[in-house]
Parts: structure tokens; C-alpha cells; sequence
């Protein structure tokens, strides 16, 4: 079946430091990727997204590297201030593609 | 443009009562997607709708649970005979396009809370 699985539940990071969150993807027909921002008390707000084509894509100061061989999907954020403390989920298309499916979410605490 | 709007942002219900949560789709969006939120745990699926039909409800509950995007007017998720278990926030998105070609914009969701 499908799922989205990420490594690490909680990431404490330091202020201006890069952040790395990683997302396994099991669906290997999914062909569209998300990353959303999740902060408390609100809906999931979309960060950047890359398709199947695509191995890397820029934001601002996010990157989303997708690796198919592995089935792995990473998001990095750059000089990581205090907004960007949030819960983080990546979200795949899956077979079907007529719908996101959620990873479990990775919390990001940025220390001053 | 407003976003997606959801109302109630809070609900409380009795046990045995009906909780109605409703969804108005950023404008000229056709897509709507329902999805369930425990808390610290992720989105789970429910249903995708079109304007007037459900495409998919492989998350929904087969009992309680209803959903209907109306030509006119908002979107609704019904839950009928509530139960402690359906306490949690409830998210809905909307979207151009099929999940496919592009991403969701969600609302801020409705907090349902069954006592």
C-alpha cells in the first residue's frame, strides 16, 4: 500500500544553521511530491514542491532534492530562523493520483 | 482571494450528536479534499470531491460520515451520532487541479471536540 514514512520525529536546529528534513516515499508510481509547513493551531501551508523529472528544485531558501532510486525526498532549508519553527510533511500523489498522501511529520525547533 | 474557509474553527459536541463542518473552496477551484488530523500525528485522507460528486471516500468511515460539494454553496462534512474517537481537527483543501498537476491550499480547519 501506499505510505510516506520520515526518519527523524522532532529536529532541533540552531538558529542561522541548515535544517535537513528527509521523508521515505514507499509508491513508486507517485510522480508529484509536496512539502508542507504546518505551525500550530493552523492549516498546512504549501512550501515547494518537485516532480517526478526533476532530481533537485530551489526556493527561497528552501531546496527539495528527490532521489527515485531510493525513494527518498529531502527538504533543506537554509540559515534557519525562528519562524521556521513548525512541524514539516511531505506528501506524495501516489498511484492513483487523485490525491496527497501525508507523512507522519517531522517537528523543526530552532533554538536562538 | 480569500483562502479556503472553513467554519466552525472551533465545535464542540455531545456524544450522539451531529457535527456539520463546512468548506468553501478558494474561488474557482473545483477540487475539494477532506482530510483528518490527531494531534502530533499527520493527514489522513477522507474523500475528494467534485462540484456534486464524491471521486473518492476510500478514508471515510462507511458509517456516520457523509460529505457533499453542492453545485451552489460550500462543501460539507457531516458527522452524524458523534463519538469521543471523532474528536480532532479536520482540514479541508481545495484545489485547480486533480492532486496530480498541483498542490492543495488548506484551511485553517475545524477543531471538533466531542465531549
Amino acid at each position: 500500500g501506499e505510505s510516506v514514512g520520515l526518519h527523524l520525529p522532532t529536529l532541533s536546529v540552531q538558529e542561522g544553521d541548515n535544517s535537513i528534513i528527509n521523508c521515505a516515499y514507499s509508491n513508486s508510481a507517485s510522480d508529484y511530491f509536496i512539502w508542507y509547513k504546518q505551525e500550530s493551531g493552523k492549516g498546512p501551508q504549501f512550501i515547494i514542491d518537485i516532480r517526478s523529472n526533476m532530481d533537485k528544485r530551489q526556493g527561497q531558501r528552501v531546496t527539495v532534492l528527490l532521489n527515485k532510486t531510493v525513494k527518498h525526498l529531502s527538504l533543506q532549508i537554509a540559515a534557519t530562523q525562528p519562524g521556521d519553527s513548525a512541524v514539516y510533511f511531505c506528501a506524495e500523489n501516489g498511484a492513483a493520483g487523485n490525491k496527497l498522501t501525508f507523512g507522519g511529520g517531522t517537528r523543526v525547533l530552532v533554538k536562538p | 482571494n480569500a483562502g479556503v474557509m472553513q467554519n466552525p474553527r472551533h465545535l464542540v459536541r455531545r456524544r450522539g450528536q451531529e457535527a456539520r463542518l463546512r468548506c468553501s473552496p478558494v474561488k474557482g477551484h473545483s477540487h475539494v479534499y477532506w482530510y483528518r488530523q490527531l494531534p502530533e500525528e499527520g493527514l489522513k485522507f477522507m474523500v475528494y470531491l467534485q462540484k456534486e460528486n464524491i471521486i473518492d471516500e476510500s478514508g471515510m468511515p462507511k458509517e456516520r460520515f457523509s460529505a457533499e460539494f453542492p453545485k451552489e454553496g460550500p462543501s460539507i462534512l457531516r458527522i452524524q451520532q458523534v463519538v469521543r474517537g471523532d474528536s480532532a481537527a479536520y482540514f479541508c483543501a481545495s484545489s485547480p487541479h486533480p492532486a496530480q498537476e498541483s498542490g492543495y491550499t488548506f484551511g485553517s480547519g475545524t477543531r471538533l471536540t466531542v465531549v
